[in-house]
């Protein structure tokens, strides 16, 4: 069965910098989506960011980016130029073709001003 | 702006009482998950629908839960009888084959 790891419970970081959250997940099949969604305080999930392995190009929205490790099965989310509104849970979640969602446990990141 | 829609949300109730959670997926996804959110669980999978046909609900405790949608429109989870620790967060999320999810506001259920 696939798992997803986040080893980061909580992480914290200053106005305007950069932070790296890291995720790392387990399958044995090759083609496969990642996602790293976000939960405010107001609990909705909002989609951050989305990866396709069979890409090898990282995915970049805005001041969010993506390491994507495919051999070490690596998928880390990097914010750059933090804001106070980025402060939230972020979750990792992985899905195979035509499967259901595996999501990681969550890091919660605190923006400080 | 399309947007997956729950009902309540927010609901107090007694233990043993009856509770229905209603979600209308974005128009034109085929896929409904309805997950629930404790603090100690994390996200936890309960149901997964493809074009209205349930496809995994081994999520799901089978003899208070069930989830169904009787249209495209429409997903439904309740439990009956409610209990204390089925006080939690529920959230629908809907998508488009194995494309991404896109979530609910969420129904915050509180069982007494």
């Amino acid at each position: 069965a696939q798992t997803v790891t986040q080893s980061q419970p909580e992480m914290s970081v200053q106005e305007a910098e950069t932070v790296t959250l890291s995720c790392t997940y387990d399958t044995s099949e090759s083609d496969y989506y990642l996602f790293w969604y976000k939960q405010p305080p107001s609990r909705q999930m909002i989609l951050v960011i989305r990866q396709e392995a069979y890409k090898q190009q990282n995915a970049t929205e805005n001041r969010f980016s993506v390491n994507f490790q495919k051999a070490a099965k690596s998928f880390s989310l990097k914010i750059s130029d933090s804001q106070l509104g980025d402060a939230a849970m972020y979750f990792c979640a992985y899905q195979n073709y035509g499967q259901n969602f595996v999501f990681g446990p969550g890091t919660r990141l605190s923006v400080l001003p | 702006d399309a947007r997956v829609t729950q009902t309540p949300r927010h609901k107090v109730t007694e233990m043993g009482q009856e509770v229905t959670m209603r979600c209308q997926p974005i128009l034109g996804h085929n896929t409904v998950f309805w997950y629930r959110q404790t603090m100690m669980q994390g996200l936890e999978l309960l149901a997964y629908f493809r074009n209205r046909a349930p496809l995994d609900d081994s999520g799901m405790p089978k003899d208070r839960f069930s989830a169904e949608m009787p249209d495209a429109t429409l997903a439904t989870l309740k439990i009956q009888p409610s209990e204390p620790r089925d006080s939690a967060v529920y959230f629908c999320a809907s998508g488009l084959g194995s494309m991404e999810q896109y979530f609910g506001p969420g129904t915050r259920l509180t069982v007494l």
